[in-house]
């Protein structure tokens, strides 16, 4: 149990260009998703959360205009990079999580963006 | 903000060695979670520990929370080719449910 589906799982696009990331739970709801982004041999740096109906909290240095995330259900979150950059260029994971606090995160497969 | 140290950034050993991972956060965490990422992959859960001093093993895999919920180590025995891998570490603090992680220990095996 416990399926987070990501897509697309990698995507090549042209600046200037936006990208949406969708990322499902299968057989859960999810009342807190997150949006991670890692580059390279780096560690995992959280982006914002999203709670379902609300609008989403983004980490200190993270554009909202710029990554927009949308929580319209229970079982889709949704983030859009807009007016893509190469330096957006990284791996966006996406994890949900069952209940505040005592349960493991569940991750997406990831989506490899590069932006040429 | 809470922040989570861990060490060391790579670690390389032969097939059969032991490899030792530890973290560090500053401040008290309410439970730490391991989770193993494969090359290309994304991070799967390993383990959460909750309870002070609390110490849980995995087959070849041992976890240890400190008694003051602090730090955290993850120790591999025999080390095996399939544990290559980035390992990290991720702590909650208090009420915030957010997960911090740390940097992550890249463990590669040489056969």
């Amino acid at each position: 149990g416990a399926v987070v589906s990501q897509h697309p799982s990698w995507v090549i696009c042209k600046s200037g260009t936006s990208v949406k990331i969708e990322c499902r739970s299968l057989d859960f709801q999810a009342t807190t998703m997150f949006w991670y982004r890692q580059f390279p041999k780096q560690s995992l740096m959280l982006m914002a959360t999203s709670n379902e109906g609300s609008k989403a909290t983004y980490e200190q240095g993270v554009e909202k205009d710029k990554f927009l995330i949308n929580h319209a259900s229970l079982t889709l979150s949704t983030l859009t990079v807009t007016s893509a950059h190469p330096e957006d260029s990284s791996f966006y994971i996406c994890s949900a999580d069952i209940t505040h606090g005592d349960s493991p995160l569940h991750f997406g497969n990831g989506t490899r963006l590069t932006v040429t | 903000g809470q922040q989570v140290m861990q060490i060391p950034q790579y670690q390389h050993v032969q097939e059969g060695e032991d490899f030792t991972t530890y973290c560090n956060s500053s401040t008290t965490l309410s439970n730490i979670q391991w989770y193993k990422q494969r090359p290309g992959g994304h991070p799967v859960f390993l383990i959460q520990l909750v309870k002070s001093g609390e110490v849980k093993k995995q087959k070849r895999l041992t976890f240890q929370f400190g008694e003051a919920k602090k730090n955290s180590s993850l120790h591999i025995t025999a080390t095996q080719t399939t544990d290559v891998g980035t390992y990290f570490c991720a702590g909650r603090g208090g009420s915030n449910y957010k997960l911090t992680f740390g940097k992550g220990t890249l463990l590669t095996v040489n056969p």
